[in-house]
């Protein structure tokens, strides 16, 4: 079975503080791997790629590892406004337009 | 979002009712994925349109669920005697080019009552 893992969380992190989630995924396949970002009651959205070299955006770095099939998000400098569920998200079959494979999602709180 | 319209936002239905939900797409997206999401629930998988190609359909939870997709534009998805595990948003989906992950729309909530 085609899965991903994540830390449901809660994450109750104060202003300013650094965090990090965690994500594992089963199918060694894959090739496209993604976070994205769910406020409460609205629609996912695409926050970043995932690149095997790591990447960042911002206040944002994202990390692949192939060999343990692990993706990680970290965030410095947290705000009020990252508050969300941040959702693992894995293609399901290597391709390119694939149905991708979302994670149930870690939730973050950043309290002032 | 931007680029995928879904309508309606919100649905109630009693049970045992058929529903037909709508994603209009903007123009020129070949691929097209429905998805729901139960309350508290990870995004769940039920079926991808692909150009011309037979759709996937491997994610339908029962023979109750359809979808189709006309002039490789509008998608409509069909549930039939609507039963309350059904209640749930339900998403379109469009991709944002290859391994450019998706964009949704801002989804139809569905509650059978």
């Amino acid at each position: 079975r085609k899965e991903v893992e994540q830390d449901p969380g809660p994450f109750n992190v104060p202003e300013g503080a650094t965090v990090a989630f965690n994500c594992t995924y089963s199918n060694s396949a894959s090739q496209s791997f993604f976070w994205y970002r769910q406020d409460c009651r609205k629609e996912p959205k695409l926050l970043m790629s995932v690149y095997s070299s790591g990447n960042e955006d911002g206040r944002f770095t994202a990390q692949l590892n192939r060999a343990s099939q692990y993706i990680s998000l970290l965030i410095r400098d947290s705000k009020l406004s990252d508050s969300a569920t941040y959702l693992c998200v894995v293609d399901g079959d290597g391709g390119s337009q694939g149905n991708l494979i979302f994670g149930k999602g870690t939730k973050l709180s950043v309290k002032p | 979002g931007a680029g995928v319209s879904q309508s309606p936002s919100n649905k109630v239905t009693e049970k045992g009712k058929d529903v037909e939900l709508r994603c209009d797409p903007i123009s020129g997206h070949t691929a097209l994925y429905w998805y729901r999401q139960s309350l508290g629930q990870g995004l769940e998988f039920l079926i991808y349109f692909q150009g011309n190609s037979a759709p996937d359909k491997s994610g339908l939870p029962s023979d109750r669920f359809s979808a189709e997709r006309t002039g490789g534009s509008v998608s409509t998805l069909t549930i039939q005697r609507t039963q309350q595990e059904d209640s749930a948003v339900y998403l379109c989906a469009i991709a944002n080019g290859n391994y450019y992950g998706y964009t949704f729309g801002s989804g139809t909530r569905l509650t059978v009552v």
